[in-house]
């Protein structure tokens, strides 16, 4: 059981907007702490997608977007394409956890 | 470039004690100050779970799940972070990421390729 949650798909045609929720505590998001995004293509090592709630790393297309909100966070995926389908995880930091990075489940991203 | 490498896949028996070294380069705890270098594993087909991470000036964090199996060491002189994770079991199966971090900030930004380790008998 992952200490954020995450559907644990979603889907949407290309061209769509597709959002992936992500839902803490108030020792996690809700404390404040920054939700980052991570990116996992089939058979890779995930990539930063998004950190600090909103910012995206260079090289990162601005299609991807981040908002944080109370106890939860979520990612935007606009003019959805093809290349996007992976899975998706959100990450913070959680302060009953010893200063533990913690998770959410994953949300498998697949492109009709 | 900042860049992060396991090695290669491990097969342990149940109760041994697992060893992973991460050879990074690009940066160094020693002119780098604030870098940390964490460890990541993911089971097969399940989601990713943090498990530790070391700070330039040595400081160190552990998952508090699995706290007493671990060690995570640095050695500055060969770019080197070295995870042990004791009494290695089935469920222990997974990849392992080791990924670079900053101080003050709680995300891996840079990410090795991952090491398949199996656990079986």
């Amino acid at each position: 059981q992952s200490v954020l949650t995450q559907p644990p798909s979603v889907s949407g045609a290309p061209g769509q907007r597709v959002t992936i929720s992500c839902t803490g505590s108030s020792s996690n998001i809700g404390a404040g702490y920054d939700v980052h995004w991570y990116q996992q293509l089939p058979g890779t090592a995930p990539k930063l997608l998004i950190y600090n709630n909103n910012n995206r790393p260079s090289g990162v297309p601005d299609r991807f977007s981040g908002s944080k909100s109370d106890t939860s966070a979520s990612l935007a995926i606009t003019g959805l394409q093809a290349e996007d389908e992976a899975d998706y995880y959100c990450q913070s930091y959680d302060n009953s956890l010893s200063g533990s990075r913690v998770f959410g489940g994953g949300t498998k991203l697949t492109v009709l | 470039q900042i860049t992060l490498k396991e090695p290669g896949p491990t097969l342990v028996k149940p109760t041994q004690t697992l060893t992973l070294t991460c050879t990074f380069s690009g940066f160094s705890f020693s002119s780098s100050s604030g870098v940390g270098v964490g460890w990541i594993r993911q089971p097969p087909g399940k989601a990713l779970e943090w498990l530790a991470l070391i700070y330039w000036d040595g400081d160190k964090r552990y998952s508090p799940s699995l706290k007493s199996r671990l060690t995570i060491t640095k050695d500055t002189s060969k770019d080197q972070v070295v995870l042990t994770m004791t009494n290695m079991d089935p469920v222990d199966t997974a990849t392992y990421y080791c990924a670079h971090g900053t101080e003050g900030y709680s995300y891996m930004d840079v990410w090795g390729k991952g090491t398949m380790v199996t656990v079986s008998s």
